[in-house]
């Protein structure tokens, strides 16, 4: 069965600040996207991978990097974490083709002080 | 710009009830249209999907129905279970993209 994993699973960060938030998949995919949810905005993109050592930017890339340094592994970084970045993050994999699943990791709850 | 759409916000029915969940586009290149269920605490995960080449997919209790000229579909929940009480998003990708872009979430709330 797809397993995606995030961690950590919850985080308390001040203003500021730096977070990095980690996700592993088993899947064997080559797609990996990083999304917020806010309640009234369903998810949204952040940033997402199709190749090891590659990221690109989604819809809503500002003030956070990524960083994919394996096919297994995508992390999200917020160098200066802000107020406005507190959220539940979600990492999911896919193949990236066709009619694809996305699987998702089960979020990372970010408060941000 | 919201590309795809989703009312109500919240929906309560009783169980036993269908309950009916909207979902609109604007995006005429949209053509695989999935459904995610999410339970509180996890993340999403796929519940049903239709393409725009079919106007109707069943699985088990969950249907939908797709109106491509009106671009609208909607998610129909038979005989709804208190364990189906979830959010629930509308996704659409158009053809050659691998960008799933989601709607703002239906919660459906079944009452026993």
């Amino acid at each position: 069965e797809a397993a995606v994993t995030q961690s950590p699973r919850s985080k308390v960060a001040v203003t500021g600040g730096k977070v990095t938030l980690s996700c592993h998949q088993t899947n064997n995919h080559d797609y990996m996207y990083w999304y917020r949810q806010d309640t009234g905005h369903g998810l949204r993109l952040i940033h997402y991978s199709y190749v090891a050592d590659s990221t690109e930017k989604g819809d809503i890339p500002d003030g956070y990097k990524a960083s994919r340094p394996s096919q297994e592994n995508f992390s999200l970084i917020l160098e200066l974490a802000s107020l406005s970045q507190t959220a539940v993050y979600f990492c999911a994999s896919s193949d990236g083709w066709g009619q694809d699943t996305q699987y998702f990791g089960p979020g990372t709850r970010l408060l941000v002080l | 710009q919201q590309q795809v759409r989703q009312s109500p916000q919240s929906l309560t029915v009783w169980e036993g009830e269908t309950a009916i969940l909207n979902c609109s586009y604007e995006n005429s290149a949209f053509d695989y249209f999935p459904w995610y269920q999410q339970f509180p605490g996890e993340g999403p995960a796929l519940l049903i999907s239709i393409l725009s080449v079919s106007d109707k997919k069943e699985d088990g209790r969950f249907t939908i129905f797709f109106n491509k000229r009106e671009k609208k579909l909607s998610l129909h929940i038979a005989d709804s279970q208190p364990g189906d009480s979830a959010t629930y998003f509308c996704a659409a990708r158009s053809s050659g993209s691998w960008q799933l872009i989601f709607g703002s979430g239906t919660q459906l709330t079944v009452m026993p």
